[in-house]
Formats: structure tokens, sequence, C-alpha cells
């Protein structure tokens, strides 16, 4: 079966400082990641997503992640966190048998303090 | 280009009753899923649709229930609510419905049961 976890429940980082929210998952077959945010009140936004081809991907708003195949990992980072940055983060894959379903883990405040 | 829109974005209702939620996919997009977003259980997949077909379907009760109209605008109805039908219903739309596609989502509806 497949799953995403997030380890972390929430993540506080003062502003300026990198950040960096933890993703692992298990899927059979070659696994396609993805990134949303949500804000208060909001639905989700998307960040960036994992494909193919070079394990470092770039997204939005300065956003990035790293694809680890060995780890199973899909960590989303950020070099300088914005006050802004502030929202919950989710990591969710799907694999190539799930064309409309998306996984999702359960989740990761992140605060960024000024 | 429109984002996908959902309506109502609130609803309240009794016990019993039955729910109607709207979603209107990005113009040009074929496959549109839906999800339930609560506190405890996070966010779960409850189906997709592809050209008025169900093409996948989560782990929910027959009581949820879905269709896709010739134009990709979707509904979805729960009948006979209960209490923990409370939960935030997102709606997402992607373009060829396929595992590398990126699912856009909408605001999403608030149901309450009371």
């Amino acid at each position: 079966a497949q799953s995403v976890a997030q380890p972390e429940d929430q993540v506080n980082v003062a502003e300026g400082n990198p950040l960096t929210v933890k993703c692992t998952y298990s899927v059979s077959g070659n696994p396609y990641l993805f990134w949303y945010v949500q804000y208060p009140n909001r639905g989700l936004q998307f960040l960036l997503k994992y494909i193919t081809g070079d394990n470092l991907v770039k997204g939005s708003y300065g956003f990035e992640a790293e694809f680890n195949k060995s780890q199973t990992s899909f960590h989303l980072k950020k070099p300088s966190a914005l006050v802004s940055d502030s929202a919950l983060y989710f990591c969710a894959v799907k694999n190539a048998s799930n064309t409309g379903k998306l996984i999702f883990g359960q989740g990761t405040t992140l605060q960024v303090k000024p | 280009k429109a984002g996908v829109t959902q309506t109502p974005r609130y609803l309240i209702k009794t016990r019993g009753q039955q729910v109607t939620l709207s979603c209107s996919p990005i113009s040009g997009h074929r496959s549109v899923s839906w999800y339930q977003q609560t506190p405890g259980q996070g966010l779960q997949f409850l189906f997709e649709y592809f050209s008025e077909t169900q093409r996948n379907k989560g782990n929910f009760p027959g009581r949820f229930s879905g269709r896709q109209f010739s134009n990709s605008r979707s509904e979805m109805n729960v009948s006979t609510l209960e209490l923990g039908d409370s939960a935030l219903y997102l709606c997402a739309s992607s373009l060829r419905g396929t595992s590398t596609d990126t699912q856009y989502f909408g605001p999403g509806t608030r149901l309450t049961v009371l």
C-alpha cells in the first residue's frame, strides 16, 4: 500500500534561516511526488513536483525539494524563510497506476518567527 | 485562466439530510478528483472522474457519490448525513488526468453537520 509520512507535526524557524520540512514515502514502482501548501480557510496550492530526472526540483516562492530514492525521501527546503511562509504543508505521492488519487501525508505546520 | 471554483463555500445541514456540492474545473481540464479533509483523518481521496466516468474510488461508504458532466463540471452528493461527515471537501482538477499531472485545488466547501 502507498503511504506518506511527515514525521514532524510542527517546524519552527526564525525568519531568514533555512527551513526543511521532511517527507518520506512508500510506493510500488516509480513515485511521483508533490508538495502543496495550505493557508487558513483556503484550498491547497501546488508548490512543486518530482516526476523524473534531476533530483533537485525547484518550485514556487523559492521552495525546492530533493528526491532521494535510497532513503525514499522528498524533503522540502527553502534557503531563507519568510514570516509569510507560515502555513500547513502537505507532501503527496502517486504512482503510475493512480491517475487521479493523491496519497497525502498528515501535514506539517511551519511557523516562521520574525 | 480562472482557477477551480467550488460552490457553496459553506454549508450547514442536520443529520439525515442530504447535500450536493459543486465543482467547476479549470477550463480545459478533464479530470476532477474529490477529497475530504478533517483534523483527525487528514486528506482522504473520495473519487476521481474523467470524461464523465468514475475512474477511481476511495474507501468511503456508498452514501458518498458523484458525477461529472460533459463540460467536466462535477458534483458530489452525500446522503443521510452523519455528524462525522463534517469536513472541508476539496475538489481538484488536472489537464489530462495522468499520473504525472498536477492537480489544482479549489478553495473547498466547508460542511457542518449538526
